[in-house]
């Protein structure tokens, strides 16, 4: 299958910093790309959904202001966690898809705010 | 899209066939069935997805009932690598709006047991 990269796989930081998490899907273009959050014993709750060249739609509840989504290529989209504090830490995980494909995941990213 | 129901939990004697169902009857004509997996800490793997045929590949077979409403995701020889949280998900596979989005309910937990 196809492959999505996600980086890094672990970060720690410390409460009030950013942190940027990079999601790349390496052999083909894809037209959207969604960003997942899941904590421990849960399912990937979607955050937001992004496209090529325009704004993130976020579902309700997720702060736009604070996840910074930005989706400048077809191969690249980045969720920067913005003022980051102790309840944002969980396992972020990017897809990829075009409109005839089903999705590919990332490896998932763990962030954790100290 | 549609919402599926799946049991929380299921063990597997390795080497022997799992057979996860999956309910899903409020399935529109238009929508597919996907199966999923998570290894834990990992990013979901597609597994399969299909429409009302049966359908077969390297890692497992489904089968949909004729009224579509349920289904069967089958691991012929399950293995101690097969143990994860297995997610039935309906949605629009065709070329997609901009407001189809893969929704993940809680999954089934499988366990392959020695």
């Amino acid at each position: 299958g196809a492959v999505v990269s996600q980086h890094p796989s672990r970060v720690i930081c410390k409460s009030g910093t950013s942190v940027k998490i990079e999601c790349r899907s390496l052999d083909f273009q894809a037209t959207t790309m969604f960003w997942y959050r899941q904590f421990p014993k849960q399912s990937l709750m979607l955050m937001a959904t992004s496209n090529e060249g325009s704004k993130a739609t976020y579902e309700q509840g997720v702060e736009k202001d604070k996840f910074l989504i930005n989706h400048a290529s077809l191969t690249l989209s980045t969720l920067t966690v913005t003022s980051a504090h102790p309840e944002d830490s969980s396992f972020y995980i990017c897809s990829a898809e075009t409109v005839l494909t089903e999705a590919f995941f990332g490896q998932g990213t763990r962030l954790t705010v100290v | 899209d549609a919402k599926t129901t799946q049991p929380p939990s299921m063990d597997c004697a390795e080497g022997r066939a799992a057979n996860l169902p999956c309910n899903h009857s409020t399935i529109s004509g238009n929508e597919y069935v996907y199966w999923y997996r998570q290894i834990h800490s990992q990013g979901p793997q597609y597994i399969i997805h299909g429409l009302k045929n049966n359908e077969t590949n390297e890692m497992a077979s489904l089968i949909i009932t004729e009224d579509r409403k349920s289904s069967t995701l089958i691991l012929p020889h399950a293995t101690l690598r097969d143990t994860a949280v297995y997610y039935c998900i309906v949605r629009v596979a065709e070329i997609r709006t901009s407001g189809s989005r893969l929704t993940f309910g809680e999954g089934t937990q499988l366990t392959v047991n020695p």
